[in-house]
C-alpha cells in the first residue's frame, strides 16, 4: 500500500521558468495540504486542498502560486516564474478526511533555482 | 488563531543521555496533538500522537502526555541514540471548523556517541 509519493523528487530550475511538483495521495484518502520548508525554517502552511476544492489557501503567496487537485490524477502545485527565494522542500500531505487525524506525509520535492 | 511554541534548537546531546523537547499550544477547543520527525533527507513521520486530555503517546522510546492545565505536549526519551539525531516537529490539529495543521518551528536533535 503506497504512501503518499511526490515527485520528482529534485527539481532544478532557472530563474523565470515554471516549476510543477505533483503529489499522489495515498488510497483512500481525499484530503491534501502543501508546506513549504525553507532552509533553516520550520513547516509553513500553503494550502489545504480536497477533489476539485481547495478550501483553504490562506498560506500560498498571493502571486505565481497556484495548486490544484482534481478529481482524477494528482494534486499539483504550480509556481510560475519561479525567484530564488522559492527554493525550498515542499511537502505534500494527505488525510482520509476532516478529523480523521491520519495524516501521512510524502518525502518532499526539493525545488532548487538556479 | 492556533499556536505552536517549541523549544529553539539545535539540542545536542550524548547519547545515553535524557531528552526533553518542550511543546505548548494555544488552541480553540481541543486539538489533537503530534510528534513528527524528519530524519536527514527524509520527510515527515508520524512519531506519535495524542488526541485527548491526559493521554499518552509513546512510540520508539519516545513519550509524551497532553497537559490541557498546561497547554502541553513535552516530548522525552529515557536514553537517546546516535540514530535519534532528527528534526523533530510538535503539532497541533484543531478541529473546529475546518482542518489546520499548526507546526512548531522544529527542533534539531544531534546524538553525539
Amino acid at each position: 500500500n503506497a504512501g503518499v509519493m511526490q515527485n520528482p523528487r529534485h527539481l532544478v530550475r532557472r530563474r523565470g521558468q515554471e516549476a510543477r511538483l505533483r503529489c499522489s495521495p495515498m488510497k483512500g484518502h481525499s484530503h491534501v495540504y502543501w508546506y513549504r520548508q525553507l532552509p533553516e525554517e520550520g513547516l509553513k502552511f500553503m494550502v489545504y486542498l480536497q477533489k476539485e476544492n481547495i478550501i483553504d489557501e490562506s498560506g500560498m503567496p498571493k502571486e505565481r502560486f497556484s495548486a490544484e487537485f482534481p478529481k482524477e490524477g494528482p494534486s499539483i502545485l504550480r509556481i510560475q516564474q519561479v525567484v530564488r527565494g522559492d527554493s525550498a522542500a515542499y511537502f505534500c500531505a494527505s488525510s482520509p478526511g476532516a478529523g480523521a487525524g491520519g495524516y501521512t506525509f510524502g518525502s518532499g520535492t526539493r525545488l532548487t533555482v538556479v | 488563531g492556533d499556536s505552536v511554541t517549541q523549544m529553539e534548537g539545535p539540542v545536542t546531546l550524548s547519547e545515553e543521555a535524557f531528552l526533553t523537547i518542550n511543546c505548548t499550544y494555544t488552541a480553540t477547543g481541543y486539538p489533537s496533538l503530534f510528534w513528527y520527525v524528519q530524519y536527514p533527507g527524509e520527510g515527515l513521520q508520524l512519531l506519535l500522537k495524542a488526541t485527548k486530555a491526559d493521554d499518552k503517546g509513546s512510540n520508539k522510546g519516545f513519550e509524551a502526555t497532553y497537559r490541557k492545565e498546561t497547554t502541553s505536549f513535552h516530548l522525552e526519551k529515557g536514553s537517546v541514540q546516535v540514530s535519534d539525531s532528527a528534526v523533530y516537529f510538535c503539532l497541533s490539529i484543531s478541529n473546529f471548523g475546518n482542518e489546520k495543521l499548526t507546526f512548531g518551528t522544529g527542533t534539531r536533535l544531534t546524538i553525539i556517541p
